[in-house]
């Protein structure tokens, strides 16, 4: 079966710096790569994904990178601000399509100090 | 913008007793889920749905859950006998025929 891990569970920043969050996961037939946010009491809400023909994709601040040969995703955050304190969440499919269950990490509290 | 919608918001329970927790995906996505998360823990999957069937279903989906799609626009999960361990958020999702998953505001179930 697929695990999923993060490398910390909480990330202090200085608002207006970047963070980076890494994840690591173990299937290599994983094929698809999303990092959700999840505010208190809400739901998951998708930040940015990416399939396994790419290395990197960059959204409106947010940037993921894939390294397949290490099985290593990292979401880079630039320019935190205070907005952006939450719990990130990597999570894996690794039989693409809709119809797949994501596999979850454990999540990264996001921390951001004025 | 269209968004999954959940109720209730938090529903308690008696250990034994049956809980509905109700969805409503958004309405032109084709594959829905069932996830939850316990207390300061991850998102673990519970069970996906797509053409009326289960399409896959995690170790945590036993005899005791069920899922139904009643109607044109909601997608319910019921846990037949309930148990203190199934004290958890309930996160619905869906999606149309791309991979991403947009989740609801979650249902908190509490079984006393």
């Amino acid at each position: 079966g697929e695990s999923v891990g993060l490398h910390l569970p909480t990330l202090s920043v200085q608002e207006g710096d970047n963070s980076i969050i890494n994840c690591a996961y173990s299937n290599s037939a994983s094929d698809y790569f999303i990092w959700y946010k999840q505010e208190s009491g809400k739901g998951p809400q998708f930040i940015i994904d990416i399939r396994s023909n790419m290395d990197k994709r960059q959204g409106q601040r947010v940037t993921v990178l894939l390294n397949k040969t290490v099985k290593h995703l990292s979401l880079q955050i630039a320019a935190t601000q205070p907005g952006d304190s939450a719990v990130y969440f990597c999570a894996v499919s690794h039989s693409g399509g809709g119809a797949d269950g994501l596999t979850f990490g454990k999540g990264t509290h996001l921390i951001i100090q004025p | 913008e269209p968004e999954v919608t959940q109720t209730p918001s938090h529903q308690v329970t008696q250990m034994g007793q049956e809980v509905i927790l109700r969805c409503v995906p958004i309405s032109n996505h084709l594959y829905f889920y069932w996830y939850r998360q316990i207390l300061g823990q991850k998102v673990e999957f519970l069970v996906s749905f797509y053409n009326n069937e289960i399409s896959e279903k995690s170790e945590i989906f036993d005899d005791q859950f069920s899922v139904e799609r009643p109607d044109g626009s909601n997608f319910t999960l019921k846990i037949r006998s309930t148990k203190l361990e199934d004290s958890a958020m309930y996160f619905c999702a869906s999606t149309a025929d791309s991979y991403e998953q947009y989740f609801g505001p979650g249902t908190r179930l509490t079984v006393t």
